[in-house]
């Protein structure tokens, strides 16, 4: 069974750029996530889906950042424009219907904005 | 106050011997505890998760869960180099679906 697949894996760009991270969930995965985490920090979640439908943006800073999960399958997060402090990691992560609801992480996008 | 509070280490430990990885939480009603391994670069991976107070075992995964305490920890017996990781607490707070982390601990295994 494939993973989650998250491209592009590493990303270089100055401030004030936009950019743009993809995610595609496990196969039959409704819900996916997208999070943020900072070094030495643990995941923060940025926004959840269920299906096409954003179900929890609240920690997504909307004034730059937006999300789309347009068929309910592939989902892309965009920062524009982007701040130093966007640096991070931004992780991708899916669950389906098991009762322990575990979430599956794809690999990571590390950001760094210069 | 941290809703999910772990110490940042290093915790370390010779091969061989028993890691212990604490983890106290801020929400009395939360229902669900994850144990998450993340090694440098990766991305993390589930390793234990337990719902109900006490023991749970797998291999040599150990979590326990003290709810009246707001507590959980996981231990790891005959630690192995490979065990070398951030361990990270997740914990599903009250009835919603969020997880939410911990900051991690960082064990460090000796040989």
């Amino acid at each position: 069974e494939a993973g989650v697949v998250q491209s592009p894996r590493y990303k270089i760009i100055e401030k004030k750029q936009p950019v743009a991270f993809w995610c595609n969930p496990i196969s039959g995965h409704n819900t996916l996530y997208w999070y943020r985490q900072n070094l030495g920090q643990g995941p923060e979640l940025l926004i959840r889906y269920e299906n096409e439908e954003a179900v929890d943006d609240s920690q997504l800073p909307k004034d730059r950042f937006s999300a789309e999960r347009l068929k309910g399958v592939d989902s892309t997060l965009k920062i524009q424009p982007a701040e130093l402090g966007d640096s991070a990691v931004y992780l991708c992560a899916s669950s389906g219907l098991a009762a322990n609801n575990e979430q599956f992480f794809g690999p990571g996008t590390r950001l760094t904005v210069l | 106050q941290k809703e999910v509070e772990q110490n940042s280490g290093p915790l370390s430990v010779p091969e061989g011997a028993i890691a212990s990885l604490n983890c106290t939480y801020s929400d009395r009603g939360s229902q669900s505890f994850f144990w998450y391994r993340q090694y440098s670069g990766k991305s993390p991976e589930l390793i234990m998760f337990i719902y109900s107070n006490g023991d749970k075992e797998d291999g040599r995964f150990t979590a326990q869960l003290n709810k009246a305490s707001q507590y959980v920890s996981l231990l790891i017996r005959d630690s192995q180099p490979s065990d070398s990781a951030t361990y990270l607490c997740a914990v599903v707070m009250d009835s919603s679906y969020k997880l939410i982390f911990g900051s991690g601990t960082r064990l460090l295994v000796r040989p």
